[in-house]
Parts: C-alpha cells; sequence; structure tokens
C-alpha cells in the first residue's frame, strides 16, 4: 500500500489545455512537494507546501495543499509540449520518519 | 543544475559483481538520500545519511550498503549484483531540518 497515491497515473493530453493531477493519503502530512521528473534525469523540485489550504502559483501551474494535509493537487494551465514528464507528490508524514514518494502521473502533451 | 553530482553515469556490469556509486551534496547540505528507480518505477527510498550518521532506512537489500564521509560525500556499495537491480539510482541532498530534496542526475546501471 503507497502512503501516497496519485492519479490519473497516465494523462496524454493535447497542447493548449488545461489539467488537474492529484495526490492523496490517509496520513496527514507535515509538508508536501511536487517535483517535474524527465526521462533518464533526476526529479526537479517545483514547490512545497506547508500549511493546510495554502495556494501557490508557479507560472501556469497551480499546486494546492488540502485543509487536512492529506492530499494536494497540482493544475496545469494551457499546457505546453514542455510540460511533458512525470510529475512526483513526495513528503514526510507528520508522525512519520522517512521521505516517501508518489508512484506519479505521466504526462504528456503533444504539440 | 542542482548542484548534486553523481559518478559515474552509466556503469554496466555482470552479475555477482560489486560496484560503488559516489554522491557529492550540494554545498552546506548535511543529508544525502539514495534512491532507486527501475524502468518506468516510482522512486524507492533505500537509506538517509545526515551528516555522517544513518538517519532512516528504506527498503535497502542486505547485499547494499551506504556510508557518509566526514566531507559528506556518499557511496553507495552494490554486491553481488543481479539483473534486477539494473535500475537508476539517484542521490538527493537536503538542508537540515528541510523536507525539499535536490537530486544529482543519477547513475544508470545495467547488470548483464
Amino acid at each position: 500500500t503507497q502512503l501516497l497515491e496519485q492519479s490519473p497515473q497516465f494523462l496524454s493530453i493535447q497542447e493548449g489545455e488545461n489539467l488537474t493531477v492529484y495526490c492523496n493519503s490517509s496520513s496527514v502530512f507535515s509538508s508536501l512537494q511536487w517535483y517535474r521528473q524527465e526521462p533518464g534525469e533526476g526529479p526537479v523540485l517545483l514547490v512545497t507546501v506547508v500549511t493546510g489550504g495554502e495556494v501557490k502559483k508557479l507560472k501556469r501551474l497551480t499546486f494546492q495543499f488540502g485543509d487536512a494535509r492529506k492530499d494536494s493537487s497540482l493544475h496545469i494551465t494551457a499546457a505546453q509540449p514542455g510540460d511533458t514528464g512525470l510529475y512526483l507528490c513526495a513528503g514526510v508524514q507528520t508522525h512519520g520518519q522517512n521521505f516517501v514518494f508518489g508512484p506519479g502521473t505521466r504526462l504528456s502533451v503533444l504539440p | 543544475d542542482s548542484g548534486v553530482t553523481q559518478t559515474p553515469k552509466h556503469l554496466i556490469t555482470a552479475t555477482g559483481q560489486r560496484v560503488t556509486l559516489r554522491c557529492s551534496p550540494r554545498s552546506g547540505d548535511l543529508s544525502v538520500y539514495w534512491y532507486q528507480q527501475s524502468l518506468d518505477q516510482g522512486l524507492q527510498f533505500l537509506i538517509q545519511y545526515y551528516n555522517g550518521e544513518e538517519r532512516a532506512k528504506g527498503n535497502i537489500l542486505e547485499r547494499f550498503s551506504a556510508q557518509q564521509f566526514p566531507d559528506l560525500h556518499s557511496e553507495l556499495n552494490l554486491s553481488s549484483l543481479e539483473l534486477g537491480d539494473s535500475a537508476l539510482y539517484f542521490c538527493a541532498s537536503s538542508q537540515a531540518g528541510v523536507n525539499e530534496q535536490f537530486f544529482g542526475p543519477g547513475t544508470r546501471l545495467t547488470v548483464l
């Protein structure tokens, strides 16, 4: 059983479309991070959310942390081919020790 | 460039062999993490070191071991290699008390 679940597992959309991917857990997290990974490369940190209900914007990307700090979402507006990659959420449970990663959402944006 | 370096970039070896992967964290980062990522799989946490001491352990096989040296670089030793050990191995580092991790470019290990 994954501590962090991500959905959808795969997503293929056309350039210009909007999309939302989700990261869910039954546990409370002290913070959650979102990373993007391109094939054969290491994940790159996009954002950290810490406060329940927090919303952070990074250009066309909007990240939200759930009020109960058990879930998070990533919304991309007007997706571009350069957004293609594996989106990973990760964090440490409030009463946990290990840093855990979700299985990721593999996004493909077609031109 | 995350500031985390890993060597070698590629490693090809045979079953039963032993290899050592090396990681240098970002300047000032005390924590080093090791992850394994098999083809089209997620990141599997192996082990974390903080300032030379083991801090957390994940799904690390007994054939694998790691250490962090006084200069804070880390090595991951993989022994009695099996075909299934073929994967990308990533190192990440973070500052003390901060969960954000910065990843190196990875070492691609191929066991033939």
